[in-house]
C-alpha cells in the first residue's frame, strides 16, 4: 500500500530564511508525487508535481522539490520564505495507471509552517 | 481559483440527518474525486468517478454514497450522520482527455464543504 510520511508537524522559520519540508513515501513502483498547500479556510492548491524526468522540479511561488529515489524522498524547498507562505503543506503520492484504473492520492499528515517576521 | 466549485460552503446539521454535497469539476474534466479531511484522520480518499462510472473506492462508509451525472457534476450523499462525520469534504477533478485516465492526472481541488454535525 502506498503511504506518505511528513515527519515535521510544525516548522517555524524567520522571514527571508530558507525552508525545507520533508516528505518520505512508500510505493511499489515509480510514484507520482505532489506538493499541495492549504491556507486557513481554503482548499488545496497545487505547488508542484513530479512524474518523471528531471528530479528537480520547479513549482509556483518560488518553490522547488527534489525527487530522490534512493531515499524515497520528495522534499520541498524555498530559498527565501515570505510571510505569506505561512500555511499547511501536504505531500501526496498517486499511483497513476498502477492503481487498477483509479488514481487516488494518498496524503501525508501535513506540515504547518509558521513564519516569524 | 482551481475551476472546481463546491456547494454549499458550510453545512450544519444534526445527528441522524442526511445531506448532499455538490461538486462541479473543471470544464472538460472527466474524473471527480471526493476526499474527507478531519483532525483525527487527516486527508483521506473516499471515491472516484470517471465519466459517470465509479472508478475507485477508498475508506468510504456504507452510509455515504456518490454519483456523477451526465453533465459531469457529482454529488456526495451522507446519511445517518454522526458527530464523527464532521469534517471538511473536498472534491477534486482531473483528466480533460480520456487518454489521461489513470496516467499522470493532476488533481485540482475545490474550496471544500465544511460539515458540522451537532
Amino acid at each position: 500500500a502506498q503511504s506518505v510520511t511528513q515527519p515535521d508537524i510544525h516548522i517555524t522559520v524567520s522571514e527571508g530564511a530558507s525552508l525545507e519540508l520533508r516528505c518520505n513515501y512508500s510505493y511499489g513502483a515509480t510514484p507520482y508525487l505532489f506538493w499541495y498547500v492549504q491556507s486557513p479556510g481554503q482548499g488545496l492548491q497545487l505547488l508542484l508535481k513530479y512524474f518523471s524526468g528531471d528530479t528537480l522540479v520547479q513549482g509556483i511561488k518560488g518553490f522547488e522539490a527534489e525527487f530522490k529515489r534512493s531515499q524515497s524522498s520528495f522534499n520541498l524547498r524555498k530559498p527565501s520564505v515570505h510571510w505569506s507562505d505561512a500555511a499547511e503543506y501536504f505531500c501526496a503520492v498517486g499511483g497513476g495507471i498502477l492503481t487498477g484504473g483509479g488514481n487516488k492520492l494518498t496524503f501525508g499528515t501535513g506540515t504547518q509552517l509558521k513564519v516569524e517576521l | 481559483d482551481s475551476g472546481v466549485t463546491q456547494t454549499p460552503k458550510h453545512l450544519i446539521t444534526a445527528t441522524g440527518q442526511r445531506v448532499t454535497l455538490r461538486c462541479s469539476p473543471r470544464s472538460g474534466d472527466l474524473s471527480v474525486y471526493w476526499y474527507q479531511q478531519s483532525l483525527d484522520q487527516g486527508l483521506q480518499f473516499l471515491i472516484q468517478y470517471y465519466n459517470g462510472e465509479e472508478r475507485a473506492k477508498g475508506n468510504i462508509l456504507e452510509r455515504f454514497s456518490a454519483q456523477q451525472f451526465p453533465d459531469l457534476h457529482s454529488e456526495l450523499n451522507l446519511s445517518s450522520l454522526e458527530l464523527g462525520d464532521s469534517a471538511l469534504y473536498f472534491c477534486a477533478s482531473s483528466g480533460r482527455q480520456a487518454s489521461t485516465l489513470g496516467s499522470t492526472d493532476t488533481q485540482y481541488f475545490g474550496p471544500g464543504t465544511r460539515l458540522t454535525v451537532l
